[in-house]
């Protein structure tokens, strides 16, 4: 199975801060990544596929890079609604597996 | 608009089936694109996929619970079936059906979510 393996898993950060979430797999999983914001008590919410494609109606200021093994997702002045947990998800093999989320708390 | 919803048991003892339907709206399970996945998240922790099906004939589960786990087609069109067998205390927590896209190449991403049922495992 391919491990993905989230840093940091949890971090605080003000309202306008510039936010980097990494996540490795443990093999190269080319560009197959994709990324989720849970808000509390809610579904997971698909943000950007393929590593670096915004999903339909998600904020310019959510943007994603990476190829390989390693991976990053940056939220640009983070806004008040993106205090949640953000999932890596891979989907190069099966079983398609997760990271253990990254928790963004206000400061 | 795409809609999917989880129903079913809020409590299951152990060692008992699980049954939980997922009910889709605004697409189809159909063998091309669009197909039905279960997630689930125990208390604080990770998401973990259960597996998914795009058809009868097309399906897939991850091999730690393939032996437990079946996901099938429901009495009607627009109905998903997850049944997972010989439920456990550590299988508490909360699942979701998704849709499932089908990308190029090896993509696949859950671009809709249900809102979840909590499933709590206790005598």
């Amino acid at each position: 199975d391919i491990l993905m393996t989230q840093s940091p898993s949890s971090l605080s950060a003000s309202v306008g801060d510039r936010v980097t979430i990494t996540c490795r797999a443990s093999q190269s999983i080319a560009g197959y990544l994709n990324w989720y914001q849970q808000r509390p008590g809610k579904a997971p919410k698909l943000l950007i596929f393929g590593a670096s494609t915004l999903q339909s109606g998600v904020p310019s200021r959510f943007s994603g890079s990476g190829s390989g093994t390693d991976f990053t997702l940056t939220i640009n002045s983070l806004q008040p609604e993106d205090f949640a947990t953000y999932h890596c998800q891979q989907s190069y093999n099966t079983p398609l597996t997760f990271g253990g989320g990254t928790k963004v708390e206000i400061k | 608009q795409v809609t999917l919803k989880e129903s079913g048991p809020v409590l299951v003892k152990p060692t008992e089936t699980l049954t939980l339907t997922c009910t889709v709206s605004g697409f189809s399970v159909n063998k091309a694109r669009f197909g039905v996945s279960w997630i689930r998240q125990p208390p604080g922790k990770a998401l973990e996929w259960l597996g998914h099906m795009f058809s009868s004939d097309e399906k897939s589960y991850p091999t730690s619970l393939k032996s437990r786990l079946s996901i099938s087609k429901g009495t009607s069109e627009n109905l998903v079936v997850l049944t997972m067998t010989d439920m456990d205390p550590e299988d508490t927590g909360t699942y979701y059906c998704a849709r499932i896209f089908r990308g190029s190449g090896w993509s696949f991403d859950f671009d809709v979510w249900g809102q979840g049922a909590l499933v709590t495992v206790s005598s």
